[in-house]
């Protein structure tokens, strides 16, 4: 069963787009849900995390969980060349992070 | 901010050769973890560390890996015999007891086996 699936893209956005990367997970005992970016040959930076459904903002970046349907999202408003990368999203279950397997962003000039 | 350091930041070795990968975590964090990530592939859990003793691990951590923290700032990684196909990028990660779920990655040693 696989736990966490994600996109892989790559999606190209214009800059200043509106970016939606999205998630979905099959284990209701996931607790934190996370957001990393990663850049190449780099390890994961965390972005943002939340722990219940509903919408979570911080700048630019707003992370939503829907927990009834088992899928998290992450939003980036104003989308910047420098966003371009692999984002990550990873769940949390008491013991350990379950990754999803990123979705590759670029952000055209 | 405070990083996660790892080195060596490549590291190529020989097929059955035993190999350490090294890790300085955060200073005040409690929780080490050892994730890696094959080309193309999605990150994997494959320990983690929490009290001086492994708290979990993957079926991927099998009896050719084993963890160690020899003294108070070093965690280090040990594959016995590298095979070919434990060629990847190992990254460190720890996190704190307020937010155990925060972890802090390192900038990752990449393992080439030839």
């Amino acid at each position: 069963q696989k736990e966490v699936e994600q996109d892989p893209g790559p999606l190209s956005v214009p800059e200043g787009a509106i970016v939606s990367l999205n998630c979905t997970y099959s284990n209701s005992a996931f607790q934190y849900f996370m957001w990393y970016r990663q850049y190449s040959r780099k390890g994961p930076e965390l972005l943002m995390y939340t722990y219940s459904s509903g919408n979570k903002e911080d700048g630019r970046f707003t992370a939503q969980v829907d927990k009834s349907s088992k899928y998290i999202s992450l939003f980036i408003r104003d989308s910047q060349p420098s966003d371009s990368a692999t984002y990550l999203c990873a769940i949390w279950a008491g013991n350990m992070l379950t990754f999803g397997g990123g979705t590759r962003l670029m952000v055209k000039p | 901010e405070p990083e996660v350091t790892q080195t060596p930041s490549h590291q190529v070795t020989q097929m059955g050769q035993e190999v350490i990968l090294r890790c300085v975590p955060i200073s005040n964090h409690l929780y080490f973890y050892w994730y890696r990530q094959i080309l193309g592939q999605k990150v994997e859990f494959l320990v983690s560390f929490y009290n001086n003793e492994i708290s979990e691990k993957s079926e991927i951590f099998d009896d050719q890996f084993s963890v160690e923290r020899p003294d108070g700032s070093n965690f280090t990684l040990k594959i016995r015999s590298t095979k070919l196909e434990d060629s990847a990028m190992y990254f460190c990660a720890s996190s704190d007891l307020r937010q155990p779920y925060g972890y802090t990655f390192g900038s990752g040693t990449r393992l080439t086996v030839v």
